[in-house]
């Protein structure tokens, strides 16, 4: 069974520009979340997503923004790049339950330039 | 405590040794309390999700402890080894809402 797939792994991006990334969680997950990792720092949460529903979001500015598609995949963007958002984005699914524990895929690395 | 809190930020032990780490988290509306861990170059594994007051769970020769009324909760590892070495996530819902809050973590290094 795959585990949760995130493409792509690596991106260097310029300031202003805009980014897609993508998850696809595992088979039979319904919920998928974001988290923006930078170093020596915590995953800070983005958003979470459940049944194509937006469920959570975390404190970061419009630019960022997802959806979930009716496979439970999911895309997040960020428009207006700044060298700020430089940083490791993870997806994580599960089955919904805050009593189970996520599943991480390997993460997008993503460099502002 | 307002945030998620993990001590000591860093950690170096001997191989055979046995360490413990602190997660302090909020404590009113506490709903469940999540331990990843975080190989270098690899994704965050889930080690345990503890939800009851009193709660201890135990995989191999790591082991979590569990206060909710006090906020807080111990990872221990018995007898480290060298896989061991990785960083050690807390992370906790608190309230009604969606929000896994995770803490800055603790890196442990283990070394022969």
């Amino acid at each position: 069974d795959a585990g949760v797939t995130q493409s792509p792994t690596h991106l260097i991006k310029t300031r202003g520009q805009h980014v897609t990334l993508r998850c696809s969680p595992i088979s039979g997950h319904k919920s998928v979340s974001w988290y923006q990792q930078v170093l020596g720092q915590g995953p800070q949460f983005i958003f979470q997503y459940y049944e194509k529903e937006e469920r959570g979001r975390g404190n970061f500015p419009d630019r960022f923004s997802a959806r979930q598609f009716p496979n439970y995949s999911s895309e997040l963007n960020v428009n207006a790049l700044l060298l700020g958002d430089s940083a490791l984005y993870l997806c994580a699914s599960s089955q919904g339950s805050r009593l189970y524990g996520y599943t991480f895929g390997s993460g997008t690395r993503l460099t502002v330039v | 405590i307002l945030n998620v809190e993990q001590s000591p930020q860093s950690l170096h032990v001997q191989e055979g040794d046995s360490t413990n780490f602190t997660c302090s988290f909020p404590s009113s509306n506490f709903y469940a309390l999540h331990w990843y861990r975080w190989e270098t170059a690899k994704s965050p594994e889930a080690l345990f999700v503890m939800t009851l007051n009193g709660d201890e769970k135990k995989k191999g020769r790591i082991s979590a402890t569990l206060n909710t009324k006090e906020g807080y909760s111990y990872l221990y590892i018995k007898g480290s080894q060298p896989e061991d070495s990785a960083t050690y996530l807390c992370a906790s819902f608190t309230g009604g809402g969606n929000k896994l809050t995770f803490g800055t973590g603790t890196q442990l290094k283990v070394e022969l």
